[in-house]
């Protein structure tokens, strides 16, 4: 079967760099993708890893290794706005996306 | 990224009534779009892939009589819960692919259902 976990719920210190981890196991593989969602709202895009690396956009920076099923996305310069869930997902070899359960970010003062 | 306009953002219905979702592409021509319900606290769950033109494909243990699919045109897309109950109550989204492999799903406002 298809398996994407992530931890269900992380802390995190406003200033500090939090890192958030994905393990997948997927029929084939398309791309990793990682969403931001505030509670009651929809989801918004952040990061997609294809290749192996590390992809860096401001604050935000996402790591890739096929090898090993693994990605994180990194948060640096935590602000009490990036309190949210964030949501990994892998395109499968039938390019549709598989979704992991989420982590709950809390930022405390 | 492509605009995706989802209507209402909330609605709340008597037990047993049929409440329309919306789901528009506002600046491309999306022949797939998905509809997804999300529990509290739990993850995006696929129920339906919504081809235009053709019958909606629907995931393995959701109804497709009572979760009406239409797509009826390049940019509009409809999902009708019909006889709600209360344990229908849930946030659907609605959410298209952009056009080419890599680029990510682009999602509506998504939509809080209430039944009571």
């Amino acid at each position: 079967g298809q398996n994407i976990d992530q931890p269900t719920e992380m802390t995190a210190t406003e200033g500090a760099i939090v890192q958030i981890n994905c393990t997948y196991q997927t029929s084939g593989f398309n791309g990793l993708f990682w969403y931001q969602q505030h509670a009651g709202e929809a989801p918004t895009f952040l990061s997609y890893n294809v290749l192996d690396g590390l992809e860096e956009k401001g604050r935000f920076s996402s790591f890739l290794s096929r090898s090993k099923g693994y990605s994180y996305l990194l948060l640096k310069e935590l602000q009490m706005k990036d309190s949210a869930s964030y949501l990994c997902a892998v395109r499968d070899s039938n390019y549709q996306l598989i979704w992991g359960a989420g982590t709950k970010l809390i930022i405390k003062p | 990224g492509a605009v995706v306009s989802q209507h209402p953002s909330r609605v709340i219905c008597k037990s047993g009534t049929s409440v329309k979702i919306e789901c528009r592409s506002l600046d491309f021509q999306a022949t797939t779009m998905f509809w997804y319900r999300q529990f509290p606290k739990k993850s995006l769950m696929l129920m339906a892939t919504s081809n235009e033109g053709s019958k909606a494909t629907y995931e393995q243990g959701v109804e497709k009589d009572k979760f009406l699919i239409n797509h009826a045109s390049l940019t509009l897309s409809t999902l009708t819960v019909t006889s709600a109950h209360p344990e229908d109550s849930s946030f659907y989204i609605c959410s298209l692919k952009g056009q080419g492999a890599e680029t990510e799903a682009f999602f509506g406002q998504g939509t809080r259902l209430t039944v009571v």
